[in-house]
């Protein structure tokens, strides 16, 4: 089965703090992708990467930046975390067909 | 900007019901593809519909592609408790991208 592990379930920052949050892959899929999650407004793409050190703007990527060092690993900064990312956040990889999504993180900026 | 928007926002219904759930979307796609959330996880793949088909059976779930009308509906017939969750549709365009919509939740009564 595909695992798509998101390094925490729950996490709780303060106001200014550089957040990452850490999603590895174990499948060898070459795209993988950030989502935030809001009720009311589904989930809306941040970052996309489609190979090592390739990444694309989603329609969010304001306040966000992301590193893909190594195929598996796609990690997630918050540059300096405001109130409004408080969030469910999604990591996902894909085949050429299906995505296989992460846990979620539930971050909330205090 | 979402591609897909979900109808209805919610849905209730009994046990043993069939649930109906229409997705529309805005530009061309390659395919388009349902997703089931459980509530504060991670999305499942459903499944998978291609630009040239209409129509995709798997167990209880039904799709429909009208790509003329640019909308998709999904179907769950003989629906149970267990199915209570969100589903989202979401588009593939060319490039590898997923955009998902506001996803519709449902709850199935016992």
């Amino acid at each position: 089965d595909v695992k798509v592990t998101q390094s925490s379930r729950y996490l709780v920052k303060r106001t200014g703090e550089k957040v990452f949050l850490e999603c590895v892959q174990d499948m060898d899929h070459e795209n993988m992708f950030w989502y935030r999650q809001d009720p009311g407004l589904g989930l809306r793409l941040i970052y996309f990467s489609y190979d090592v050190k390739m990444k694309e703007k989603g329609d969010i990527p304001e306040g966000y930046s992301v590193s893909r060092e190594k195929k598996e690993r796609f990690s997630l900064i918050l540059e300096s975390a405001s109130t409004n990312q408080t969030s469910m956040y999604l990591c996902a990889s894909r085949r050429p067909r299906e995505a296989f999504f992460g846990q979620g993180t539930r971050l909330t900026v205090v | 900007s979402q591609q897909g928007e979900e109808d209805p926002q919610a849905l209730s219904i009994q046990e043993g019901e069939n649930a109906t759930m229409n997705c529309s979307y805005k530009t061309s796609i390659n395919n388009l593809q349902w997703y089931r959330q459980n509530s504060g996880r991670g999305l499942v793949h459903l499944i998978l519909i291609r630009s040239n088909e209409r129509e995709k059976h798997s167990g209880r779930l039904r799709v429909t592609l009208d790509t003329s009308k640019k909308s998709s509906s999904l179907l769950i017939t003989a629906s149970r408790a267990a199915d209570t969750a969100s589903y989202f549709c979401a588009t593939d365009n060319a490039g590898n991208m997923l955009t998902f919509g506001g996803g519709t939740r449902l709850m199935v009564k016992p």
